[in-house]
């Protein structure tokens, strides 16, 4: 389809491990967004892209959260040495670019931290 | 983080009737968007506004962008059952681009 996609949709990992959550933003869109949502509550904003650049990461709650998008479309979201804590829904969206305001989400990576 | 106020948490409705729900924020927002999400999947967009006291609708669905800019309503006309979901209001304020959310209206409708 022409929606954002995100894989994998599904991702067990056990505590201290490394993880790799990717993005595939709708074709065209220039502005890619990361954000994380705890069961029962509203996502809340982690990082944003401009093209390749980050343009705003002040919502990566620590430095063992990164991201990456190197050619200005796919993009990674890292963490490292999962917590327990990370568990949650990573969902990424994207918008056609700087300065629109309509955001298209992706299905979600649901994340659980053993 | 920052959140905004979302009401009610949740509604129990039968089929046909009209639903309203709100959301407020002791900040100015410049856009106000709403989504619904269905389990396991994203947020979908629904409704966007850009100017205060604009009125927009969508089929059945029909939004408002408060005047103080501090708060949004989401009204559905004439519920179905596929209107079940978790909608969310989300803000934008000026120069920025991370949306803030709300925590989100759960509706349910009775057969």
């Amino acid at each position: 389809g022409a929606g954002v996609s995100q894989t994998p949709s599904n991702k067990v990992t056990e505590k201290g491990k490394y993880v790799e959550l990717r993005c595939d933003p709708i074709s065209g869109h220039t502005a890619l967004y990361w954000y994380r949502q705890s069961l029962g509550q509203g996502p809340e904003f982690l990082i944003y892209f401009q093209g390749t650049g980050a343009a705003d990461d002040s919502g990566l709650p620590n430095d063992r959260f990164f991201a990456v998008r190197p050619e200005g479309s796919v993009s990674t979201l890292k963490i490292q040495r999962t917590e327990r804590g990370d568990s949650a829904v990573y969902l990424c969206a994207s918008s056609l670019r700087q300065g629109t305001y309509e955001q298209y989400f992706g299905p979600g990576t649901r994340l659980t931290v053993t | 983080g920052q959140q905004l106020n979302q009401s009610p948490q949740s509604m129990f409705i039968q089929e046909g009737e009209d639903v309203s729900m709100n959301c407020t924020s002791s900040s100015i927002f410049n856009t106000w968007l709403w989504y619904k999400q269905d389990p396991g999947e994203g947020p979908v967009l629904l409704i966007a506004l850009y100017k205060a006291g604009e009125l927009t609708s969508n089929g059945r669905l029909t939004a408002q962008f408060g005047i103080t800019r501090k708060d949004s309503f989401l009204n559905i006309s004439a519920s179905i059952p596929s209107d079940v979901g978790i909608y969310f209001c989300a803000g934008l304020e000026r120069g920025a681009q991370k949306l803030v959310f709300g925590q989100g209206t759960r509706l349910t409708i009775n057969p």
